[in-house]
């Protein structure tokens, strides 16, 4: 398995812009988590989906933030409008039941926003 | 909710000396504690976890240790390599939540 793959890997845009994250689960694992991680707030996880529904989206931090899993594959995080301050590594990742199992991380996506 | 305290947040040792980290957690339902490690520019991957049926674990030169009692768990290296040093995390989650909250890592640094 390729594991959980995510993309872009970096992200450079403006202020304003729209930014739109993506990301395929391990096969047969039916939790996505998306983790943002920052120097001063660490891992902070944002969005967590079950069976492709959302179960709790409180850690978004705001209205620009939106997730969407429209099938067991694929999930996506959106930005609308970014601003420098969502400058972050956003990580997703998967399990197999989504409680108390091992999250299998993405290699991440590096997104500045300037 | 879960609040999970991570000590300390750099450590640097000597190569072949042990390693020793801390967390403390708030939520006494927390039954589930990983650890994660994560080396520069790379994504977090699990090296051990304990659940809270037992009270230690162990996995070649790493172990993780319990206290249920005053809500902390350690990480202990024995025998620490260069290529041991990277970002260590520590996490906590309830059965009845599927929240993994993270500590906020220990930057480990070992002096070959």
């Amino acid at each position: 398995d390729a594991g959980v793959i995510q993309s872009p890997r970096h992200e450079v845009t403006e202020m304003g812009q729209e930014v739109t994250l993506r990301c395929k689960p391990i096969s047969g694992h039916n939790s996505l988590f998306w983790y943002r991680q920052t120097m001063m707030r660490g891992l902070e996880l944002l969005i967590y989906f079950n069976n492709n529904v959302p179960i709790d989206d409180s850690g978004m931090p705001e209205d620009r933030f939106s997730a969407k899993m429209p099938n067991a594959s694929f999930s996506t995080l959106k930005i609308q409008p970014s601003e420098p301050r969502d400058s972050a590594v956003y990580f997703c990742a998967s399990s197999r039941q989504g409680l108390n199992e091992k999250l299998f991380f993405g290699s991440g996506t590096q997104l500045s926003v300037l | 909710g879960e609040n999970v305290e991570q000590h300390p947040s750099t450590l640097s040792v000597q190569e072949g000396d042990s390693a020793v980290i801390k967390c403390t957690y708030s939520d006494s339902a927390s039954n589930y504690f990983p650890w994660y490690k994560q080396e520069l520019g790379k994504r977090p991957q699990l090296i051990i976890d304990i659940r809270s049926n037992v009270g230690e674990k162990k996995d070649q030169r790493i172990a993780v240790t319990l206290n249920k009692t005053a809500k902390h768990f350690s990480l202990h290296i024995t025998e620490t390599q260069p290529e041991d040093s990277a970002v260590y995390f520590c996490a906590a989650s309830a059965d009845s939540s599927y929240k993994l909250i993270f500590g906020s890592g220990t930057r480990l640094l070992v002096r070959p």
